[in-house]
Order: C-alpha cells, then structure tokens, then sequence
C-alpha cells in the first residue's frame, strides 16, 4: 500500500458520459498530480494541485477538470466521454510543490468507455 | 523544455542475466532523476533516485548512476530474476517545472 488511494479501481461506462474519479493523497503530501497512461501515448500529465490550489496544467482536454479539497483529496471529473478517453488513470501526491524529491503513486483508476 | 528518453522494449532477458536500460535527458537546469517501475496491474512505485550529479542511486540489485557529462542515467542490475518482469521508466524533475517527465517506459520480461 503506497498510502495514496484512488477509487474506483475499475470503470466502466457509455459514451457521452460523466465520471469522477477521486484520489486521496499520502498523510503529510500537499501535492496531488493526475496522470493519463494510454497504450500509445504513454504517460500523459494532466493537472497539479497543491495545497488547494491549480499550480501546473498539462494535455488536459476541456472535457476534463479537476479540483481539490480542503481535506486534500482530489477529483478528476471527466465529460462528454469518448472511446479513445479509455485508458489508466493515475494520481500520484508529493510533500513538495515540485516532484523534486519524487512522487508517490496510487495504483489507477481503470477507466472503459464503450 | 524538459523530457526523456530511454531505449524502446521490450527487452527480453534469461534469469540471471545482466540488464541495462538506457536512459537520456534533456533539461535547463539540475534535475533531479528516477527510475519507476510498474507491476502489472498495478501503479508505479520508485525504485531509485539520484538529485545531483554523479550521485549512485540503488535498490534491489539495480543501480543508476547520475551522469551529467552525458546526461545519462542507465539503469542496471547484475542478475535479474523473474519477478524483475515489469515496465521500468526513467522520470526527471526539477525546481523549474511542477510536473515530472516521463519516458516512454520499457518493458522487460525475464524468462526462467
């Protein structure tokens, strides 16, 4: 158990749908990042939020936001789903507002749009 | 800006036999450099670190070294084993940039 959960581990849902998904970071982190693996895409970073506040946007589509909470646990809220928004999610929570010293991650939110 | 490349997978070794996965950066500043490695189904867990150069960082048998003449960090182990069979990455960071960078991943299976 890294200490950062993210639920639900498994989704699965039709096109043109709405999800959350939501992750509660490490005791002690500030930082939370949510991350998109893709087969072919790799690794794609989405958003930061630190301490309540965005600090970092990356490929984040339109349809997609995110926030975070005054207990630190964040949700990534994805709309108008597509087939190719179909991938792992990931969140991953840092002491820092840098991952300088490394992130910890949680084990991913497996999202199918069908 | 900042990025990462490590060698194309997948890598197929026998038990026992030495591993290297490459790893090169780009970046503006002094980053800080990971190796990541990823079970099946499951997320992705720091197997090492290295925050300045020329540091060594290690873990389980793998070691990476920080080398900022040729902005490198391979990643090495002597003898793997079959449960080493994952997707290793190879991550930066640094004080300029909020988000870490990923390559592309490599995948490695070990065969009895």
């Amino acid at each position: 158990d890294s200490g950062v959960t993210q639920t639900p581990k498994h989704l699965i849902t039709a096109t043109g749908q709405r999800v959350t998904l939501r992750c509660s970071p490490r005791s002690g982190d500030l930082s939370v990042y949510w991350y998109q693996q893709s087969l072919d895409q790799g690794l794609q970073f989405l958003i930061q939020y630190y301490n309540g506040e965005e600090r970092a946007k990356g490929n984040i589509l339109e349809r997609f936001s995110a926030q975070q909470f005054p207990d630190l646990h964040s949700e990534l809220n994805l709309s108008s789903l597509e087939l190719g928004d179909s991938a792992l999610y990931f969140c991953a929570s840092s002491q820092s507002q840098t991952g300088h010293y490394g992130y910890t991650f949680g084990s991913g939110t497996r999202l199918t749009v069908v | 800006g900042n990025s990462v490349t490590q060698m194309e997978g997948p890598v197929t070794l026998s038990e026992e036999a030495f591993l290297t996965i490459n790893c090169t950066y780009t970046a503006t500043g002094y980053p800080s450099l990971f190796w990541y490695v990823q079970y099946p189904g499951e997320g992705l867990q720091l197997l090492l670190k290295a925050t300045k150069a020329d540091d060594k960082g290690s873990n389980k048998g793998f070691e990476a070294t920080y080398r900022k003449e040729t902005t490198s960090f391979h990643l090495e182990k002597g003898s793997v084993q079959v449960s080493d069979s994952a997707v290793y990455f190879c991550a930066l960071s640094d004080y300029n940039n909020n988000d870490m960078r990923f390559g592309a991943g490599t995948r490695l299976t070990v065969k009895p």
